[in-house]
C-alpha cells in the first residue's frame, strides 16, 4: 500500500523559500502510471493544486505560482520535492502531496484527473 | 473564488440521503468523465470517495455514489451515517491551463 509523507520547515520567512519534501513508500515513484502532486490548502479554505512532475522529471505548474515554484524528483531516494520562491504570508497553508492518476488514450493526455492517496499534510506557516 | 461551485453547506438526519452538486463549464466537468470527490474530516488530509464521475474507489461504502448532468456533478450518500459528517470536495479535469480545479468544498453535517 502505497503512503506518502511529507517533510520539512514548519516556519518560513517572508521573502524567502519554502522547501518541502515527499517522500513514497510501499511503491515506487518511477511508475510511469501516475504524476506526483503537490497541493495545498490554505487555512479555513478550498484546495489549490500546486503542480505535478512524472517520474522522467516532467513538470507541470499551476499558472497561479508557476513562476515562483520548482518541482523535482529524486527516483533514487523514492521522493519529490517542492521549492517556493519569494513566499509571502498568502502562501500558510497546509501542503499536501498526492499520487496523481492520468489518462492516455492514443495520441492525448487528460490529467491530473484524481488524487490517491494524500499524504497526511504539512503546515508552512510565513512569518519573520 | 473556487472553479466549480459547490453548496456551502448540506444537511440530513441518519438513516436518509443527501446529494451535494458540484457546478462547472463545458471546459471542465461538461466536458470530461474526470469528476472526483474527496471527504476531508478537520485536520485530515481528503481521501478520495469518487473518481471517474461514478467510479468508487476500494473500501469506500457502496453508499457514496456519484453522477453528471451537463456541468454539473453529484455526489450521494444514501442511509447517512453520524461518520460522513465532514467536509466533501469536488474536482475536474479542465481544458484551461489550470488543468485542474476544485470545488470550494461542502460541509456535511448530521443532524
Amino acid at each position: 500500500q502505497v503512503q506518502l509523507q511529507e517533510s520539512g520547515p514548519g516556519l518560513v520567512k517572508p521573502s524567502q523559500t519554502l522547501s518541502l519534501t515527499c517522500t513514497v513508500s510501499g511503491g515506487s515513484i518511477n511508475s510511469g502510471d501516475y504524476y506526483w502532486s503537490w497541493i495545498r490548502q490554505h487555512p479555513g479554505k478550498g484546495l489549490e493544486w500546486i503542480g505535478y512532475i512524472y517520474y522522467s522529471g516532467g513538470t507541470y505548474y499551476n499558472p497561479s505560482v508557476r513562476s515562483r515554484v520548482t518541482i523535482s524528483v529524486d527516483t533514487s531516494k523514492n521522493h519529490f520535492s517542492l521549492r517556493l520562491r519569494s513566499v509571502t504570508a498568502a502562501d500558510t497553508a497546509v501542503y499536501y502531496c498526492a499520487r496523481t492518476h492520468y489518462d492516455s488514450t492514443g495520441s492525448s493526455t487528460f490529467g491530473p484527473n484524481w488524487f490517491d492517496p494524500w499524504g497526511q499534510g504539512t503546515l508552512v506557516i510565513v512569518s519573520s | 473564488q473556487s472553479a466549480l461551485t459547490q453548496p456551502a453547506s448540506v444537511s440530513g438526519s441518519p438513516g436518509q440521503s443527501i446529494t451535494m452538486s458540484c457546478t462547472g463549464t463545458s471546459s471542465d466537468v461538461g466536458g470530461y468523465n474526470y469528476v472526483s470527490w474527496y471527504q476531508q474530516y478537520p485536520g485530515k488530509a481528503p481521501k478520495l470517495m469518487i473518481y471517474d464521475v461514478s467510479n468508487r474507489p476500494s473500501g469506500v461504502s457502496i453508499r457514496f455514489s456519484g453522477s453528471k448532468s451537463g456541468n454539473t456533478a453529484s455526489l450521494t450518500i444514501s442511509g447517512l451515517q453520524a461518520e460522513d459528517e465532514a467536509d466533501y470536495y469536488c474536482s475536474s479535469y479542465t481544458s484551461s491551463s489550470t488543468v485542474v480545479v476544485f470545488g470550494g468544498g461542502t460541509k456535511l453535517t448530521v443532524l
